[in-house]
């Protein structure tokens, strides 16, 4: 049972143009998420956080937006560069129990020039 | 600063054989955690611990099995390979404190054969 889902295993957007990765979760106890950036060959790197107390949170070219109604969070990348090709990793936690992260299956962005 | 070290970054060995992995973590982060990512998917949890001791563990058997030294260094142990532990094996270390905020190291890629 996959408790995070990413349905989109890949996308494919021109440079300069806006790139949403979406992300759906089950477990109504998660309360912190994570986007994570890997390339080939190297481990996950952390790209930005939300807390379900926020329904929005930007870092420069990365905003994430969370709609906790729907279980549903995605993050924009505005404007996509090509260096912004990876794989992208959404991850949830429920904070108040240490409980360890749980991953989807991750979507492949690939920025066309 | 340096980040969460991992040895070796590559390792080839046959069926039946044991596996010991090595993980440094961030200096002041004394939380590490160990997943396993297979092709094609996100990393899968496989055990927290902090202070020497477990705190979590994941749907792994029992050929799994890890410790924390008392400089929070860690090893992955796994006895009795098989094909299909073929594998990235991803170190995250973070503070206890906020274990939901991981950072990963560049992983150890096992091949089984």
């Amino acid at each position: 049972d996959q408790q995070v889902k990413q349905n989109s295993p890949s996308l494919s957007v021109q440079e300069g143009r806006i790139s949403i990765l979406n992300c759906d979760y089950t477990n109504s106890m998660f309360d912190y998420f994570l986007w994570y950036k890997k390339y080939p060959a190297e481990g996950p790197t952390f790209l930005i956080s939300i807390s379900s107390i926020k329904d929005k949170n930007e870092d420069g070219r990365f905003t994430v937006f969370l709609n906790k109604s729907a279980k549903h969070l995605s993050l924009h990348i505005v404007p996509s560069q090509p260096g912004d090709s990876a794989v992208y990793f959404c991850a949830a936690s429920a904070r108040s129990g240490n409980t360890p992260l749980v991953f989807g299956k991750g979507t492949r962005l690939s920025v066309i020039a | 600063d340096a980040g969460v070290t991992q040895s070796p970054t590559h390792l080839i060995k046959t069926r039946g054989q044991h596996v010991t992995l090595r993980c440094s973590p961030i200096s002041g982060h004394k939380s590490v955690s160990w997943y396993q990512q297979v092709l094609g998917q996100g990393p899968q949890f496989i055990f927290q611990y902090y202070e020497k001791e477990e705190r979590g563990r994941g749907n792994f058997p029992d050929r799994f099995s890890a410790r924390q030294f008392p400089n929070y260094s860690s090893e992955l142990n796994v006895n009795a390979l098989l094909l299909g532990d073929s594998a990235l094996y991803l170190c995250a270390s973070s503070s206890w404190t906020a274990t939901y905020e991981q950072y990963f190291g560049p992983g150890t890629r096992l091949t089984v054969t």
